[in-house]
């Protein structure tokens, strides 16, 4: 198993350009989340998906859209980047079998700054 | 609301104990979760313990954990240098059908020789 993988590593963006970092897992987990990890501030939830179909925001979601078409893939769009997007975003799958334990698969993050 | 309070930074020695505090808000959490980032990389789960245990070890781990006071502590006996990484601590909060995990700060574990 590749487990959570995520593209690209790293990214340099002009204020008001648009991407899509990519995430993946191939462990059949129903949730997946991303997270953006900024200096002495932790990891903070952007978007969550409980299964194909279903998303929701979590604690910053704007300027943030997600979707989940596919239990594999959580890909995180940024539609008009902003220099207070420069972060290090980590992408996460868990699987739901036990709604109370939750240990949580990290990607190896995408470094995104933004110009 | 939530919240997940930690110290950034510690240094030991090569050899000796490190200890990591952190206190949560959430009474409801049922687990409580140390995670590990080594540099460049994501987070691995490290540790967990259960809401209803005061105490957890782990081959040089010790998680141990006051409820009444809600703090969490992780003990690492005889520091090396591979310990050297980031440590967060995370508590558990359920909403809308998903067990969110809310994370700290991290603290930043040095280990000196």
């Amino acid at each position: 198993n590749a487990g959570v993988t995520q593209t690209p590593k790293f990214q340099v963006l002009k204020t008001g350009q648009s991407m899509t970092l990519q995430c993946a897992q191939d462990m059949n987990h129903e949730y997946m989340s991303w997270y953006r990890q900024d200096p002495g501030m932790g990891l903070r939830l952007i978007h969550y998906s409980v299964g194909a179909g279903i998303t929701d925001q979590g604690e910053v979601p704007n300027g943030y859209n997600v979707s989940r078409s596919t239990t594999e893939d959580f890909p995180l769009r940024l539609l008009s980047a902003a220099p207070s997007q420069t972060s290090v975003y980590f992408c996460a799958s868990s699987s739901n079998r036990d709604r109370v334990y939750n240990e949580q698969f990290f990607g190896p993050g995408t470094r995104l700054t933004v110009l | 609301g939530e919240d997940v309070e930690q110290s950034l930074f510690l240094s030991v020695r090569e050899g000796d104990s490190s200890v990591i505090n952190c206190t949560y808000t959430d009474s409801s959490s049922t687990y409580l979760y140390w995670y590990k980032q080594e540099p460049g990389a994501g987070l691995q789960l490290l540790t967990y313990i259960f809401s209803n245990m005061d105490m957890k070890q782990d081959q040089r781990l010790t998680v141990l954990l006051n409820k009444k006071d809600k703090h969490l502590s992780l003990r690492i006996a005889d520091t090396q240098t591979g310990d050297s990484a980031i440590y967060f601590c995370a508590e558990t909060s359920i909403s809308g059908g998903y067990n969110k995990l809310i994370f700290g700060a991290g603290t930043r574990l040095a280990v000196h020789p």
